[in-house]
């Protein structure tokens, strides 16, 4: 049973445009929500999180969307750049485990020139 | 600040043979966790760690040993390699409780022939 979904599994987008990634869970009992960036060899790096207790978060062109009663958070990207391609992974934990992170299976987006 | 190390990058190995994943950490965090990273599969946990002496398993533990002697180091070892281990692997680090995201390492690329 998958606990975070992720959508959509690729997305393109033209350069200045808004790149949107939606992820959705299960569990109640979760309380923190990252986003994760991966390029291809590396490691995913921590881009932007959100707690429960906020509807949204904002760290420059990134911006978190939280709707706790569907249960459901976004990714947008805004004035997408091609630096931006890379796949994007939501995340969500709970506190009392803060160990087990579940992933979703990611996005991989494409910023057109 | 080394942040998260993997060792080796790249690794191949037959079928029935043993092998031990390096990892460590430099930012005293508590928590550590292994994942392996499959095309379409996001990141899935193997076995995680919140202290020194204290291991649990995750979703796809079969196969996999760890143990945690030290805060910094948490090796992750293949018993009796299989095909279906080919994988690449990341070894992630946390502070403790939630609110706080992982930090990575760059992974280990392995192949089971």
């Amino acid at each position: 049973q998958q606990q975070v979904k992720q959508s959509p599994q690729s997305l393109i987008v033209q350069k200045g445009g808004i790149s949107i990634i939606n992820c959705a869970y299960e569990n109640t009992a979760f309380d923190y929500f990252p986003w994760y960036q991966q390029f291809p060899g590396k490691g995913p790096a921590l881009l932007i999180a959100i707690r429960p207790d906020v509807s949204e978060k904002k760290e420059g062109r990134f911006t978190i969307s939280f709707n706790k009663s569907a249960k459901q958070f976004s990714l947008h990207i805004m004035d997408s750049q091609p630096g931006d391609s890379a796949t994007y992974f939501c995340a969500a934990s709970k506190n009392t485990n803060a160990g087990k992170s579940t992933f979703g299976d990611g996005t991989t987006l494409t910023v057109k020139p | 600040n080394a942040g998260v190390t993997q060792t080796p990058k790249f690794q191949v190995l037959k079928t029935g043979q043993s092998m031990t994943l390096q990892c460590a950490q430099d930012m005293n965090h508590e928590y550590m966790s292994w994942y392996r990273q499959d095309p379409g599969m996001g990141l899935r946990l193997i076995h995680y760690s919140v202290g020194a002496g204290i291991t649990d398993q995750g979703e796809v533990p079969n196969g996999y040993n760890v143990s945690r002697s030290t805060t910094e180091d948490f090796p992750l070892r293949l018993l009796s390699a299989a095909p279906s281990q080919t994988s690449v692997y990341f070894c992630a680090s946390s502070y403790g409780g939630s609110g706080y995201g992982y930090t990575f390492g760059s992974g280990t690329r392995l192949t089971v022939v």
